[in-house]
């Protein structure tokens, strides 16, 4: 079955540091990821969605600034996080889809910034 | 924008109970998708259901698709401790976009 690979799992950083987090879709080419962030005992907020070698397209309130997409290739995409502060302490997921898998979701990234 | 109400938001109950999870909507949609989470774990997906009326079995889970794919339930038979977990539907729109429900907190006592 359909695969995806985030990393890493944990990552406590300072604040005012950037951190950078991983998804791969490890046995299909993804056309399409999404990058979702989840509150504790809350369901998954859309954050945006990107596809291969084109701009992401946030969702309405997200800082483009903020969080970094680049989807490099059919299977790796990044998120990074930039200047982290305190709130920006959360879980985050993504997702990749291919046309004959659906959607296949990563196992989470616990964002701790001190 | 489409939404997604999911009910209940947290459920206790007794192994060996059985129970029911909504999610209602005013809109359609063309797909609707069950993922149980894990703590510190992405959603899994459960079940895609895409036809009005479809019925599907997993198990001793069964998930329904409304007539007029705007609603969908996810019922449990028989609890056991080990389906304790966050349920979440979600349905596909007109976009690739998912729209999450806010997600039924199931905790299943021994």
């Amino acid at each position: 079955g359909a695969v995806v690979s985030q990393h890493p799992s944990r990552v406590i950083c300072k604040s005012g540091t950037s951190v950078k987090i991983e998804c791969r879709s490890l046995d299909f080419q993804a056309t399409t990821m999404f990058w979702y962030r989840q509150f504790p005992k809350q369901s998954l907020m859309l954050m945006a969605t990107s596809n291969e070698g084109s701009k992401a397209t946030y969702e309405q309130g997200v800082e483009k600034d903020k969080f970094l997409i680049n989807h490099a290739s059919l299977t790796l995409s990044t998120l990074t996080v930039t200047s982290a502060h305190p709130e920006d302490s959360s879980f985050y997921i993504c997702s990749a889809r291919a046309w004959n898998y659906g959607y296949t979701f990563g196992s989470g990234t616990r964002l701790t910034v001190v | 924008t489409q939404l997604l109400e999911q009910s209940p938001q947290f459920l206790s109950i007794q192994e060996g109970e059985n129970l029911t999870v909504y999610c209602n909507s005013s809109s359609v949609f063309s797909s609707l998708q069950w993922y149980r989470q894990e703590p510190g774990e992405g959603p899994v997906l459960l079940v895609t259901v895409v036809t009005g009326g479809e019925v599907k079995k997993l198990k001793r889970l069964t998930f329904q698709f409304g007539d007029a794919r705007k609603d969908s339930s996810l019922h449990i038979t028989a609890a056991q401790t080990g389906d304790t977990g966050l349920y979440l539907c979600a349905g596909q729109g007109g976009s690739e976009k998912l729209v999450f429900g806010k997600g039924t907190k199931l905790t299943v006592n021994p």
